[in-house]
C-alpha cells in the first residue's frame, strides 16, 4: 500500500458527461501528480501540483481542469467526456523535486 | 522532445532465467531516472539512480545507469513467476516531470 488514496475505484460514464476523480496524497507528500494510462498510450502526464499551486502542465485536455486544495488532496475534473477518454487515471504524490513518485491505483474511467 | 524509449517491449523467459531491460532516454535538463513495477495496479517503485556507474540493489533486482551514453538497465538474476509485470522507466528532468517509457512486459513461466 502506497498511502496514496484514489476514489472513485471504477467510474462508468456516458459521453458529454462530466466526473471528478478524488486523490490523497501520501501523509507529509506536497506534490500530487495526475497520469493517464490507456493502453496504446502508455503513462502520459497531465498536470503536477506542488502545496496548491500548478508546477508542471503536460497534455492536459481544455476539457479537464485539476487543483490541490489546502489540505493537500487534489481532484481531477473530466468534461464533455468522449470514448477516447476511457483510461485508468493515476494520481502520484512525492515528498520534494528529487523524490521518487508514490502511485495510488488508480481510478478506471469508461465512457460508453 | 523528451522521449523514453525502452526494449525489449515484451519478454517471455522461464523461471531461473536472468533478464536485462533497456531503457534509453533522450531528456533534457536531466535529474535522475526511475524503475518501476506495474502488476495489476498502481506502479511500485524499485530505483532511482542519479549517478553514474553506481549500481542500486535490492535482492535479485539490480540497475545502473549510464549517463553519458543516456541509458539504464535493470537486472532481474533467478527470475520467478512472482517477476511477471510491466516494469516502467522513467526520467525525471529539471521542469519536475517524469516522463514514462512504454514499459516492457514480463512474463515469467513456471
Amino acid at each position: 500500500d502506497s498511502g496514496v488514496t484514489q476514489t472513485p475505484k471504477h467510474l462508468i460514464t456516458a459521453t458529454g458527461q462530466r466526473v471528478t476523480l478524488r486523490c490523497s496524497p501520501r501523509s507529509g507528500d506536497l506534490s500530487v501528480y495526475w497520469y493517464q494510462q490507456s493502453l496504446d498510450q502508455g503513462l502520459q502526464f497531465l498536470i503536477q501540483y506542488y502545496n496548491g499551486e500548478e508546477r508542471a502542465k503536460g497534455n492536459i485536455l481544455e476539457r479537464f481542469s485539476a487543483q490541490q486544495f489546502p489540505d493537500l488532496h487534489s481532484e481531477l475534473n473530466l468534461s464533455s467526456l468522449e470514448l477516447g477518454d476511457s483510461a485508468l487515471y493515476f494520481c502520484a504524490s512525492s515528498v520534494g523535486v528529487d523524490s521518487p513518485l508514490h502511485f495510488g491505483n488508480g481510478t478506471r474511467l469508461t465512457v460508453t | 522532445e523528451d522521449k523514453v524509449v525502452q526494449s525489449p517491449l515484451s519478454l517471455v523467459v522461464h523461471e531461473g532465467d536472468t533478464v536485462t531491460l533497456n531503457c534509453s532516454y533522450e531528456v533534457t535538463n536531466f535529474r535522475s531516472l526511475l524503475w518501476y513495477k506495474q502488476e495489476k495496479k498502481a506502479p511500485t517503485f524499485l530505483f532511482m539512480l542519479t549517478s553514474s556507474g553506481i549500481e542500486k540493489k535490492s535482492g535479485r533486482l539490480s540497475s545502473i545507469l549510464d549517463k553519458k551514453e543516456l541509458f539504464s538497465i535493470l537486472n532481474i538474476t533467478a527470475t520467478q513467476t512472482g517477476d511477471s509485470a510491466i516494469y516502467l522507466c522513467a526520467v525525471l528532468h529539471y521542469g519536475q516531470n517524469f516522463v514514462f517509457g512504454p514499459g516492457t512486459r514480463l512474463s515469467v513461466l513456471p
